[in-house]
């Protein structure tokens, strides 16, 4: 089984900083790995695929790197809206699973 | 457009089985080839991957819960199922179902329903 561990726990940024958020995994998951969004009250939203694959209507200023066990979500210039909470999961193989989540507060 | 929607019962009693439907419009389980899922959040943590059923029924689940879950899917309504017995409060949780974006694998989820929340107790 894979684990995800995500960095840090919470991350307190001012509006138009710059956001980055760590996923490591425990063992390699080639680029198989996602990222997701998540308000309150609302189901995950997925941001990125396949570690650096924007999904359908996500904003440029959303972007993913890294491969084997190390990756990274990075936002560069957060916007209100952007204040929430992100996970990574990974479809390497199954089963499959989530990493614990960051949340990006504001400052 | 793709619509994923949860129903079943909102409070289950402790040791019982919790049974939730997934009822999917905007497009047909049996003629795509993707592999569909439940994800559960219990309240204030972090999301859970339950497991995921293919049209044929081939499923695969958490190991944590392999025990004590089942998975199916029912082409003939366009739903598929989740089953969960000897519930306690742990299970406590909103229930997602999800559609990942990639057929044939197991995939990235970019479709979800809006999920449906269960609470054990007596």
């Amino acid at each position: 089984e894979v684990v995800l561990t995500q960095s840090p726990a919470t991350l307190s940024l001012s509006p138009g900083e710059r956001a980055t958020l760590s996923c490591r995994a425990s063992q390699s998951v080639s680029s198989y790995l996602a990222w997701y969004q998540q308000k309150p009250g609302q189901a995950p939203r997925l941001l990125i695929y396949d570690a650096s694959n924007r999904a359908t209507g996500i904003a440029a200023r959303f972007s993913g790197s890294g491969s084997g066990t190390d990756f990274t979500l990075t936002i560069s210039s957060l916007e209100p809206e952007d204040f929430a909470v992100y996970y990574c999961q990974h479809r390497s193989n199954w089963p499959l699973s989530f990493g614990g989540g960051t949340k990006v507060e504001i400052k | 457009q793709l619509q994923l929607q949860e129903s079943g019962p909102g409070l289950v009693r402790p040791s019982e089985t919790l049974s939730l439907t997934c009822t999917v419009s905007g497009d047909s389980i049996s003629r795509s080839r993707y592999y569909w899922a439940w994800v559960r959040q219990s309240p204030g943590k972090g999301l859970e991957w339950i497991g995921s059923v293919y049209y044929s029924g081939t499923a695969y689940y958490n190991p944590s819960l392999k025990s004590r879950v089942t998975i199916s899917v029912d082409t003939s309504k366009n739903q598929f199922s989740l089953k969960l017995n000897s519930v306690t409060a742990a299970d406590t949780a909103m229930y997602y179902c999800a559609r990942p974006s990639q057929q044939l694998v197991a995939g990235a989820f970019d479709c979800w329903g809006q999920g449906t929340l269960v609470t054990v107790s007596s």
